[in-house]
């Protein structure tokens, strides 16, 4: 199968300050990795798609000055939430996928960001 | 807009019995349809994907779609307490440009009844 690890699995920060996921996909190559959102009790919500080697594109409504993606390698994409606030505490998830848009994503575990 | 409809629940079906999940899109160019199932606190894990009309078969599940009419299921037979879950219908459009993940459903909350 494919593994997709996603670290940490929870932080806690304190506002103003900048939190770093990492996201890995550890047996294959990605081509193409995902950031989602989920707030408690609602849907998956897609921040943006990100390519290895150009920018990430982000859905309407998600600040890509506040959250910065980086996808520098095939088998690394970084989200860092900068300047966090407790509006920002959620469950952040990514998901890897390693050929055509037609093929499967693999999910991470998710990230449990808590902002105080 | 892309919108993905489920009915949150909880349904509840007795062990045994047969569990069936709808989902309805509004985008009619989606292509591809999944289905996953989410623990509290936990990822998104595929159960079902499925392509074209028609059903798709997967042991104990089976994914019905109707582009027509815009309609995914699942059906789980057999229902085990261990299938109590959020199931999450989602939708994936080929737009071509940069952005091409998934339009989740809220999900709908399953309990199987011991």
């Amino acid at each position: 199968g494919a593994v997709v690890s996603q670290h940490p699995s929870r932080v806690i920060c304190k506002s103003g300050t900048s939190v770093k996921i990492e996201c890995r996909s550890l047996d294959f190559q990605a081509t193409t990795m995902f950031w989602y959102r989920q707030f408690p009790k609602q849907s998956l919500m897609l921040m943006a798609t990100s390519n290895e080697g150009s920018k990430a594109t982000y859905e309407q409504g998600v600040e890509k000055d506040k959250f910065l993606i980086n996808h520098a390698s095939l088998t690394l994409s970084t989200l860092t939430v900068t300047s966090a606030h407790p509006e920002d505490s959620s469950f952040y998830i990514c998901s890897a996928r390693k050929g055509a848009p037609n093929t499967e994503a693999f999910f991470g575990q998710g990230t449990r960001l808590t902002v105080v | 807009q892309k919108e993905v409809e489920q009915n949150s629940g909880p349904l509840s079906v007795p062990e045994g019995a047969i569990a069936s999940l709808n989902c309805t899109y509004s985008d009619r160019v989606s292509q591809s349809f999944f289905w996953y199932r989410q623990y509290s606190g936990k990822s998104p894990e595929l159960i079902m994907s499925i392509y074209s009309n028609g059903d798709k078969e997967d042991g104990r599940f089976t994914a019905q779609l109707n582009k027509a009419s815009q309609y995914v299921s699942l059906l789980i037979r057999d229902s085990q307490p261990s299938d109590s879950a959020t199931y999450l219908c989602a939708v994936k459009v080929y737009s071509g440009g940069g952005a091409d993940g998934l339009t989740f459903g809220k999900g709908t909350h399953l309990i199987i009844q011991p």
